[in-house]
């Protein structure tokens, strides 16, 4: 089974600064992808990321980038010049397919607080 | 607005009740989901409908059973509610099975029981 761990229960970083949040994942599987989702306390699950496993490049959306290391099944979150709006736990997801069928699985998220 | 749309928002409701929430999604997606999150915030896959046919159904108590009308719909009936059943139920969807595309969430609904 998958399983998708983000090992920094709680993180906090001040405003304009740089934040990595961390993720590691165990899988079998050779082709897979890769998710970061932001929660703010509105509850609403936010696409930040998205990364395909067999791109070797890292992918970016302006201030989020992800450091992806497949060797190591390492997938973290950089966060460049954070805003207060970041202020959310973040989750990393893991999806395979597997006989037509997909599932994101989550990791237990990290709470991050951006302060002023 | 295209979007992911849940109904209600918030329950409560009192143990041993039946309660059923609603989810539709404009988006013209194929597969539809049913996450569960409980009180530490761990989200946890229940069922995933494509085109009205079940394809995930996890380790579920058969209280609980989803229903798909069509593929825009996927709504979550709850019998007989347990204490444990509080948690933020959150639907979801995605397109073209197979490509690993993200989901994109409903709002979520608070259920508690009391």
């Amino acid at each position: 089974a998958q399983t998708v761990t983000q090992s920094q229960p709680e993180m906090s970083v001040q405003e304009a600064e740089t934040v990595t949040l961390s993720c590691t994942y165990d899988t079998s599987e050779s082709n897979y992808y890769l998710f970061w989702y932001k929660q703010p306390p509105s509850r609403q699950m936010i696409l930040v990321i998205r990364q395909e496993a067999y791109k070797q490049q890292n992918a970016t959306e302006n201030r989020f980038s992800v450091n992806f290391q497949k060797a190591a099944k390492s997938f973290s979150l950089k966060i460049s010049d954070s805003q207060l709006g970041d202020t959310a736990m973040y989750f990393c997801a893991f999806m395979t397919i597997q006989g037509g069928s997909e599932k994101l699985v989550f990791g237990k998220g990290t709470k991050l607080t951006v302060n002023p | 607005d295209t979007a992911v749309s849940q109904t209600p928002k918030y329950l409560v409701t009192q143990m041993g009740n039946d309660k059923s929430i609603k989810c539709e999604q404009n988006l013209g997606h194929d597969t539809m989901y049913w996450y569960k999150q409980d009180s530490k915030k761990f989200l946890k896959i229940m069922f995933s409908y494509n085109n009205k046919e079940l394809i995930i159904n996890e380790t579920v108590p058969n209280r609980f059973s989803p229903k798909s009308p069509d593929k825009a719909h996927l709504n979550l009936h709850i019998n007989s509610l347990e204490l444990g059943d509080s948690a933020v139920y959150f639907c979801a969807s995605s397109q073209y099975r197979g490509a690993g595309n993200g989901y994109t969430f409903g709002s979520g609904t608070r259920l508690t029981v009391v």
